[in-house]
């Protein structure tokens, strides 16, 4: 079974608006982290926002805040006001306690901000 | 935060050559590193763990043989594509968590792009 699903292989969203990234996880630890990268044409992985499975508040980090329910298994990210610099591939990621330092990655969520 | 810096940034061989990349922590110490590959408009896949003093970790469908991995210090893995041909062309990133204290946050090189001719 996948990790992490990302179901939105391509997103586009007016500049200045919010959007929603989806991310789902599959886990039966109870200890794990959750993250979000983005990855611009240059191909490097730029951390945005981590998420503890133990935090009881959502994650935030600027424009970029994290929908986490943790019930459902999704951690979503939301990106407010977009840029055009954010046009980029956002990959969600996580990490179990008891596989040490892994990370299981999404297939990424290619997304375009329109002028 | 941490600095993961990797070399070369490009490299162009031939069939049949093999390639070194290498990865560094520039600002802190890495008992373990990890290598991924990733092409063109997919995700990044887990090549291997490189393990400080010990052998690397590979996984599933990984050739062992054609992909060496040595952790020469807490600062340094290397990876060597061995014979390399077109199929291994592919960006190759590696990365290294700080520590376990902080966010449990992976610092990533900015990957090597590797082609085959």
């Amino acid at each position: 079974a996948q990790k992490i699903t990302q179901t939105q292989p391509g997103m586009f969203v007016q500049e200045k608006e919010a959007v929603t990234l989806d991310c789902t996880y599959d886990t039966s630890d109870q200890s794990y982290g959750l993250f979000w990268y983005k990855q611009p044409s240059s191909g490097e992985m730029i951390f945005l926002i981590y998420q503890g499975s133990y935090d009881e508040q959502n994650a935030t980090e600027g424009r970029y805040s994290l929908n986490f329910q943790k019930a459902r298994k999704s951690a979503n990210l939301v990106i407010s006001a977009s840029q055009l610099g954010d046009s980029a591939m956002y990959f969600c990621a996580m990490r179990e306690v008891n596989t040490g330092n892994q990370f299981y990655f999404g297939t990424g969520t290619s997304l375009t901000v329109i002028p | 935060g941490a600095v993961v810096s990797q070399h070369p940034s490009r490299v162009i061989c031939k069939s049949g050559t093999s390639v070194k990349i290498e990865c560094r922590s520039l600002d802190f110490q890495a008992t373990t590193m990890f290598w991924y590959r990733q092409f063109p408009k997919q995700s990044l896949m887990l090549m291997a763990t490189s393990n400080e003093g010990s052998k690397a970790t590979y996984e599933q469908g990984v050739e062992k043989d054609k992909f060496l991995i040595n952790h020469a210090s807490l600062t340094l893995s290397t990876l060597t594509v061995t014979s390399a041909h077109p199929e291994d062309s592919s960006f190759y990133i590696c990365s290294a968590p700080d520590s376990w204290e902080r966010n449990n946050e992976q610092f990533f090189g900015p990957g090597t792009r590797l082609t085959v001719l």
